[in-house]
């Protein structure tokens, strides 16, 4: 009973270096998104999928890159990472989103850029 | 786009009370509300949401109520209890057109005084 799993679940970077987060769920479903979560703000959309090979931005998109290669992963990608991405990440899914249903959480990706 | 406003920031209620969270959105096409719990470290749990169709929707203590007209909703928990203690958030979602994914309210801290 998985979910949605996201790795890694915290991580240090350097002003600079470059990572991908990794969010794989195991529910069939056809959207997949990430938010970024920081104190106060709530949680703000920053890329997301609506199928396979298909990605558009959210409210926050710079700085960040997403594939969708497979129908089960969502990646997100910082080329460069900057201390204003110090962040948590969440990754979550649904079926169609136009027809109601809930979006389903990872456990979120702690991330410190010094 | 869409802009969703929470209040209050922070509620501080005594066990056994009730307590009201309140959220105004922009976009009139919003068609659906979702309400997340989220504890200290964890992931947003869905807790209760309701489509645009419908006023009112009840599950146990925890109740959500609809006026499309003045584009509010609020979140009304009664007999509260210590495990009550959270962060919640609500969330409007469009269903088309910009930005897809919820569009969140920047959470209220609910604390339960024993």
């Amino acid at each position: 009973n998985a979910g949605v799993t996201q790795t890694p679940k915290f991580r240090v970077l350097k002003t600079g270096q470059s990572m991908t987060l990794l969010c794989a769920q195991d529910m069939n479903h056809e959207y997949m998104y990430w938010y970024r979560q920081d104190p106060g703000m709530g949680l703000r959309l920053i890329h997301y999928s609506v199928g396979e090979g298909t990605t558009a931005k959210g409210e926050v998109p710079d700085g960040y890159n997403v594939s969708r290669l497979k129908k089960q992963n969502f990646l997100l990608g910082l080329e460069s990472a900057a201390p204003s991405q110090t962040s948590v990440y969440f990754c979550a899914s649904s079926y169609l989103l136009r027809s109601n249903q809930p979006q389903h959480f990872g456990d979120g990706t702690r991330l410190s850029i010094l | 786009g869409e802009n969703v406003e929470q209040h209050p920031s922070t509620l501080s209620v005594q066990e056994g009370d009730s307590a009201v969270i309140k959220c105004t959105y922009s976009d009139s096409a919003s068609n659906y509300f979702p309400w997340y719990k989220q504890e200290l470290g964890k992931r947003p749990q869905l807790i209760i949401d309701i489509r645009s169709n419908v006023g009112e929707k009840k599950d146990q203590r925890i109740a959500v109520t609809l006026n499309k007209t003045a584009k509010h909703f609020s979140l009304h928990i009664t007999e509260t209890q210590p495990e009550d203690s959270a962060v919640y958030f609500c969330a409007a979602h469009t269903g088309g057109g910009g930005a897809d994914g919820l569009t969140f309210g920047k959470g209220t801290h609910l604390i339960i005084q024993p």
